[in-house]
């Protein structure tokens, strides 16, 4: 079966660099999540959205916005990148707010 | 809001021991709960999962049960093996309330000795 894709799946970037996240949900699937899980930490929920709307915010930085598409992927931009910004991003996807079904994340390292 | 607390690690084991790994919620609506397992390297694998009160999630021989009274999911497993060494990680998502992002707990890290 068809899983969630994350692109890239390792990400190198300098401080005060631009980072774009590709998130691609199983098909059908009309939401999306994104999570941020710093080294040793428990992932937190960043944001959400649904039939391409946002539908909810958790702890996301300014410097961060996403959006999804009509094709119903997202993409996570992050902007003046940090060193405290290095961890894996996951991506999950789900339809109608049922099980999120979680992708293999993108690990980016802010040098 | 709604929180997750799970023990703390790590947790070490010999192979075949009985493992319990303890996890309480507060939730302000009807959670969902689940155990989602974190494999060196890698990423988020869902478990198993319970939707309401005295339901039992099991999976590759582990097992939970929703506890309403008590507010707890503790995850168990009668026999451990090597490939068991993960992180696990209790969280809940208020489906229904339409709260649908998932809470996570600190994480548990399980080492099993040969």
């Amino acid at each position: 079966a068809a899983g969630v894709i994350q692109s890239p799946r390792h990400l190198i970037k300098e401080k005060r660099e631009t980072a774009t996240l590709k998130c691609y949900p199983i098909p059908r699937h009309d939401t999306v999540y994104w999570y941020q899980q710093g080294p040793g930490q428990d992932p937190q929920f960043l944001i959400s959205f649904y039939e391409k709307m946002q539908s909810d915010k958790g702890s996301i930085p300014d410097r961060f916005s996403a959006q999804q598409f009509s094709d119903y992927h997202s993409e996570l931009n992050m902007s003046s990148l940090e060193l405290g910004d290095s961890a894996l991003y996951f991506c999950a996807s789900s339809l109608d707010s049922n099980e999120q079904f979680f992708g293999p994340g993108t690990r980016l390292t802010v040098l | 809001g709604d929180s997750v607390t799970q023990m703390e690690g790590p947790v070490t084991l010999s192979e075949e021991a009985f493992l319990t790994i303890n996890c309480t919620y507060t939730a302000t609506g009807y959670p969902s709960l689940f155990w989602y397992v974190q494999y060196p390297g890698e990423g988020l694998q869902l478990l198993l999962k319970a939707t309401k009160a005295d339901d039992k999630g099991s999976n590759k021989g582990f097992e939970a049960t929703y506890r309403k009274e008590t507010t707890s999911f503790h995850l168990e497993k009668g026999s451990v093996q090597v490939s068991d060494s993960a992180v696990y990680f209790c969280a809940l998502s208020d489906l229904l309330g339409r709260d649908d992002k998932i809470i996570f707990g600190k994480g548990t890290r399980l080492h099993i000795l040969p």
